[in-house]
């Protein structure tokens, strides 16, 4: 089955840039989409069909998506980005959603 | 606004049953495939079913295949998963998401506030 591989934790300072990597092979060949999940609360939509944002998402949050990587972008991070982010795909060929790992973003 | 409820968790022994159950307002619960996605506590997301708009499509995890299995009534606007055979690592949070369009491939773009699951004896 597709695997996504994420990095356990990622820091960075306030008004700094957070890079968040989803690993996969060739990931760039597939849309990926990513969440953001604050403690005790359900995940939100955050970037979809790798660089698209939903409505109410600040245009901090971007995405990109080539090769064997995919990377949610933060820029100007703010304390209230402080969350677990996951990416996903479907994988056609087992015909499933799959998520990735998740990265704790930790704003210092 | 699109809401998600879900509800039908709690405790239960491992090889018993239960059955969740979501429902959907704010938009056309016809017009989309609708998923279910757990989390274990203190764990990431796991996908464990989706079903297309008119249930003609439908998919599982390996790790629940053959012991849940997801429906949907449209004229009611509900999800649901009967799980059976439940074991210990069954045991999460279990979030009923609206997919983006009509088919399972698409991704999940809202989720409910889930219910929980615990198997234990």
């Amino acid at each position: 089955s597709y695997v996504l591989t994420q990095p356990p934790s990622v820091s960075v300072a306030p008004g700094q840039t957070a890079r968040i990597t989803c690993g996969g092979n060739n990931i760039g060949s597939k849309s990926v989409h990513w969440y953001q999940q604050k403690p005790g609360q359900a995940p939100v939509l955050v970037v979809y069909d790798d660089s698209d944002r939903p409505s109410g998402i600040p245009e901090r949050f971007s995405g990109s998506n080539s090769g064997n990587t995919a990377t949610l972008t933060i820029s100007r991070v703010e304390a209230g980005d402080e969350a677990d982010y996951y990416c996903q795909v479907w994988d056609s060929s087992s015909d499933h959603q799959v998520f990735g790992g998740g990265t704790k973003l930790t704003v210092l | 606004e699109v809401q998600l409820v879900e509800s039908g968790g709690g405790l239960v022994q491992p090889g018993r049953s239960l059955r969740l159950s979501c429902a959907a307002s704010g938009f056309t619960f016809d017009d989309y495939a609708m998923h279910w996605v757990r989390q274990a506590p203190g764990k990431g997301l796991e996908w464990v079913s989706g079903i297309s708009w008119n249930s003609g499509s439908i998919g599982y995890a390996d790790s629940v295949k053959g012991r849940f299995t997801i429906s949907r009534d449209n004229a009611k606007n509900s999800l649901y998963l009967q799980m059976n055979s439940l074991r210990a690592e069954d045991t999460a949070l279990y979030y009923c998401a609206k997919a983006a369009e009509l088919g399972y491939s698409n991704y999940p773009d809202y989720w409910g506030q889930g219910t929980l699951v615990t198997v234990s004896s």
